[in-house]
C-alpha cells in the first residue's frame, strides 16, 4: 500500500524557518518524481515545488522561489521542504505528492498533509 | 484570468449525473493537455480520480469506479468530469489540474452537493 506521511509542521513566527519531511513507503521511492502542494485554510490547491527522481532537477512556484528548497534522500525514502523567511501567506496544509512516472504521469497519491501556521 | 476556472459549486440529485467543468484560459488549448481530476473529502487524503487526454489516452485512478469519467469539449476549451449515478458519498470538492510550463496548475475547485 502506497503511503506518504508528512511531518514537521507547526506554529512559526514571520521570518522564521521550518523543515517539512515526508516519508514514503509501499513503493520504490527512488523511481518517482515528487511534489509539494499546499492548501491555505478554506482555499484551493497551490503547487509549491517539484523534484525529479535523481534529485537533479527542481522547480518552484514563483511565490516561494528563493525562500523554499526541496530535496530528497532516496536511501531514506524521504522528501523534504526547507522553508525560510516564512510569511503569513505561507500558512497552509502542506501535502507531499507522488508523480506517476508512467505515460501521462500525474500526481497519483497524496499524503494527509501537515499544517504550517505562520503567525506572531 | 486564471489558467483553470471551475464553477465554485454544483448541486445534483442522487442517481442523477453531474458534469463538472474545467475551463482553460484563452490561448491554452485543451487539446494539447491531459486533464487530471482529484476528489477531496473532509478528513480524507486527496484522491486521484482520473486523467483524460483523449478517448485513446486516458487513465482511471486505482479503485475509482467507472461511473467517474473524463471528456473534453474542444469548442469550449473545457475539460469535463462526468459522474453518473450520483451517490451521497460523492459529495466533495473536486479539483482539475494540468502540467503547464513546468508547474502543476490547479483549478479553484468545485464543491459538489448531492441532495
Amino acid at each position: 500500500e502506497v503511503q506518504l506521511v508528512e511531518s514537521g509542521g507547526g506554529l512559526v513566527q514571520p521570518g522564521g524557518s521550518l523543515r517539512l519531511s515526508c516519508v514514503a513507503s509501499g513503493f520504490t521511492f527512488s523511481y518517482y518524481e515528487m511534489h509539494w502542494v499546499r492548501q491555505a485554510p478554506g482555499k484551493g490547491l497551490e503547487w509549491v515545488s517539484y523534484i525529479n527522481s535523481a534529485d537533479s532537477t527542481v522547480y518552484y512556484a514563483d511565490s516561494v522561489k528563493g525562500r523554499f528548497t526541496i530535496s530528497r534522500d532516496n536511501g531514506k525514502n524521504s522528501l523534504y521542504l526547507q522553508m525560510n523567511n516564512l510569511r503569513a501567506e505561507d500558512t497552509a496544509v502542506y501535502y507531499c505528492a507522488r508523480d506517476d512516472p508512467g505515460p501521462g504521469g500525474g500526481i497519483d497519491y497524496w499524503g494527509p498533509g501537515t499544517l504550517v501556521t505562520v503567525s506572531s | 484570468q486564471a489558467v483553470l476556472t471551475q464553477p465554485a459549486s454544483l448541486s445534483a440529485s442522487p442517481g442523477a449525473s453531474a458534469s463538472l467543468t474545467c475551463t482553460l484560459r484563452s490561448g491554452i488549448n485543451v487539446g494539447t493537455y491531459s486533464i487530471y481530476w482529484y476528489q477531496q473529502k473532509p478528513g480524507s487524503p486527496l484522491q486521484y480520480l482520473l486523467r483524460y487526454r483523449s478517448d485513446s489516452d486516458k487513465q482511471q485512478g486505482s479503485g475509482v469506479p467507472s461511473r467517474f469519467s473524463g471528456s473534453k469539449d474542444a469548442s469550449a476549451n473545457v475539460g469535463i468530469l462526468l459522474i453518473s449515478g450520483l451517490q451521497s458519498e460523492d459529495e466533495a470538492d473536486y479539483y482539475c489540474a494540468i502540467w503547464h510550463s513546468s508547474a502543476w496548475v490547479f483549478g479553484g475547485g468545485t464543491k459538489l452537493t448531492v441532495l
